[in-house]
């Protein structure tokens, strides 16, 4: 199985910060990687998929970039919406696998 | 409009059989669904995903012999089912469609809740 590592793990953040989380894969792979957002009581939402690509409807604040085993989510200007745990998703070989989460705090 | 509806929570005890359900609307085409757990206050957990069209199911080894995963195209409905629970089957279940192009979980059912307590 390919295993997921999400840091931090949790991050304290003021609005208007840019926010970086990043996800490490233990086997390389292209660019089969999804991120999510998740707040409480919600179903994850889609925000990226295939690396970087961006999902309809998404802000463009948020972006995505890397390959290989090394991954991130960037948020370049924090707003009150996105509060919330974010996860990162293989889906390059099965079983897909998700990262552990990263909950963005308020600072 | 896109849609995942799932049954509703379910309350049951050790060692009783369940079925849950995840209804698919507003699309035409066959897509892959996923089922994901998250348990009380932790992390998703990818336990497979179907492809309704040929009932092509991919299991993680966490979950295979324990869930079984089946649909019914005719009916867009995908079901994920256990023979016997254990008190370690609470959680929250989650259906989820694989996008078409590129990939990543685009749409989500709203979760089912299983309790299993004696």
């Amino acid at each position: 199985d390919i295993q997921m590592t999400q840091s931090p793990s949790t991050l304290s953040a003021s609005v208007g910060d840019r926010v970086t989380i990043t996800c490490r894969a233990s086997q390389s792979f292209d660019t089969w990687l999804a991120w999510y957002q998740q707040k409480p009581g919600k179903a994850p939402k889609l925000l990226i998929y295939k690396a970087s690509s961006l999902e309809s409807g998404v802000p463009s604040r948020f972006s995505g970039s890397g390959s290989g085993t090394e991954f991130t989510l960037t948020i370049s200007s924090l707003q009150p919406d996105d509060f919330a745990t974010y996860f990162c998703q293989q889906y390059n070989t099965y079983p897909w696998t998700f990262g552990q989460g990263t909950k963005v705090e308020i600072k | 409009e896109v849609q995942l509806v799932q049954s509703g929570a379910e309350v049951k005890k050790p060692g009783e059989s369940l079925e849950i359900s995840c209804k698919a609307s507003g699309y035409t085409s066959t897509y892959w669904i996923a089922w994901v757990r998250q348990m009380p206050g932790k992390g998703l957990e990818w336990m497979g995903v179907i492809y309704p069209g040929d009932s092509d199911t991919k299991y993680s080894p966490s979950f295979q012999g324990r869930v079984t995963i089946s649909a019914d195209q005719s009916i867009s409905t995908a079901y994920l089912q256990w023979t016997s629970l254990k008190a370690s089957d609470s959680a929250i279940y989650y259906c989820a469609r694989r996008r078409g192009t590129g990939g990543g979980l685009d749409r989500w059912g709203q979760g089912t809740l299983v309790t299993v307590s004696s």
